[in-house]
């Protein structure tokens, strides 16, 4: 069965204070692995897509990379305002429309 | 640009009663998902529309839903008769293409049901 688990659950930084969040798959066929951004009471805002082992994307103070069966977001030096609920989602070769979403990981940085 | 909208953004509603939620798209995207989240679960994908036709439903819970999208613009989730177990945030989402291909979809705010 293709599975997201994501950890932390949740993960309490200091301004400033670099960390990772992890995503561990179980997928048949990997189409890509996504990276969401939560804020309360919001929907899903869309980040990275990874299709590939090796492969990294960037944007501002993030940068995702996957390998064969992990996924890692790094946060750079956060501000308060990267704090949100972090998803990690991936897309199985066979379906071309579900996106199977992890419980997410809850990131809160202090000023 | 208008993003996607949902209505109503929250629903109380006595057990056995019936819901519509509604979902209106970003201009131009044809395809259309709607996605729920039960107390403490995952996002969890119900079904698909590209245009009006359905092209995936395999998430659907039950038959006490039922989704269309007549003319391929807006699209309706009923829930008919509501069981508590219902109860959650439901999302709709929109994509120029399909989330197979760059997996960036645009959702919306949720309308949040409450099945007492």
């Amino acid at each position: 069965e293709d599975q997201v688990t994501q950890s932390p659950e949740a993960l309490r930084l200091q301004e400033g204070e670099s960390s990772s969040l992890n995503c561990s798959y179980t997928v048949s066929g990997l189409r890509g692995l996504f990276w969401y951004r939560q804020d309360p009471g919001k929907g899903p805002e869309f980040l990275f897509t990874l299709y590939s082992a090796g492969e990294e994307k960037e944007k501002e103070r993030l940068k995702a990379t996957l390998t064969k069966k992990e996924s890692f977001l790094h946060i750079t030096a956060p501000k308060p305002e990267d704090s949100a609920t972090y998803l990690c989602a991936v897309q199985a070769g066979s379906s071309a429309s579900k996106i199977i979403f992890g419980s997410g990981t809850r990131l809160s940085i202090r000023p | 640009e208008a993003g996607v909208t949902q209505f109503p953004s929250h629903s109380v509603i006595e057990k056995g009663q019936t819901v519509t939620l509604r979902c209106d798209p970003i201009s131009g995207h044809d395809n259309l998902y709607w996605y729920r989240r039960v107390m403490g679960k995952e996002i969890k994908f119900l079904l698909h529309f590209v245009k009006e036709s359905k092209q995936d439903e395999s998430g659907m819970p039950n038959n006490r839903f039922l989704a269309e999208r007549t003319g391929g613009t807006y699209s309706t989730l009923k829930v008919q008769p509501a069981e508590l177990e219902d109860s959650g945030v439901y999302f709709c989402a929109s994509s120029q293409v399909a989330s197979g291909t760059t997996g960036e979809l645009f959702f919306g705010e949720g309308s949040r049901l409450t099945v007492l």
